[in-house]
């Protein structure tokens, strides 16, 4: 079975400061891709960043990167130098590489920055 | 480059009336998802093809919903007959096996009067 866990509903961060989301997941696939997305009050899902389930270093995509503990089975999604703008839900999703292309999401963590 | 299309972006209706929402994919993508997204139940799939052929329809809810993906550039998603609690933002989303990422259609809100 597979299933991704967030366990936050909601996260405050003042602007400027860094935020850590958590996601942690589960898989008997040995090869898996992990996702996180970001859904705007406006409602349109953005991809932000992809990690591998053998990639060896953890991925970032300029103030996003995530921090991928393999035997923790976690994927956190970490944003420096918040910005208003990130006020947002985020989504983690993964998928089993050998499973299919189904995509399997967690239920969201609604982050507010604060000026 | 287009991202996925869907369309129309809003649609209100009456109870019975039958829906059919449209979602064009990103051109080269052979796998198209239909999501329906509600703040009760979150982000749930539907349905998703690959290679135009329907894989996995477990998340459709009733014989009401059907989907049909004709080609490689259309996909539709009706409803027939609509109930009010078929209320909800229906998103459609691609992705190719090269890229391994899932891309989102900007949704369609779906209200059932």
């Amino acid at each position: 079975a597979q299933k991704i866990t967030q366990t936050q509903p909601g996260m405050f961060v003042q602007e400027k400061e860094a935020v850590t989301l958590d996601c942690t997941y589960d898989t008997s696939d040995p090869s898996y891709g992990l996702f996180w997305y970001k859904q705007p009050s406006s409602g349109e899902m953005i991809f932000l960043i992809y990690q591998g389930s053998y990639d060896q270093q953890n991925a970032t995509e300029g103030r996003y990167s995530l921090n991928f503990q393999k035997a923790r089975k976690s994927a956190n999604l970490v944003i420096s130098a918040s910005q208003l703008g990130d006020s947002a839900m985020y989504f983690c999703a993964m998928r089993g590489l050998n499973t299919g292309n189904q995509f399997y999401f967690g239920t969201g963590t609604s982050l507010t920055v604060i000026p | 480059d287009a991202g996925v299309i869907q369309s129309p972006r809003h649609e209100v209706t009456e109870m019975g009336q039958e829906v059919t929402l449209r979602c064009k994919p990103i051109s080269g993508h052979n796998s198209l998802f239909w999501y329906r997204q509600t703040m009760m139940r979150g982000l749930e799939l539907l349905i998703y093809f690959n290679n135009n052929v329907p894989i996995d329809d477990s998340g459709m809810p009733e014989d009401r919903f059907s989907a049909k993906m004709p080609n490689a550039s259309f996909s539709t998603l009706k409803i027939q007959p609509s109930e009010p609690r078929d209320s909800a933002v229906y998103f459609c989303a691609s992705m190719t096996g090269g890229t391994d990422t899932q891309y989102f259609g900007p949704g369609t809100r779906l209200t059932v009067l």
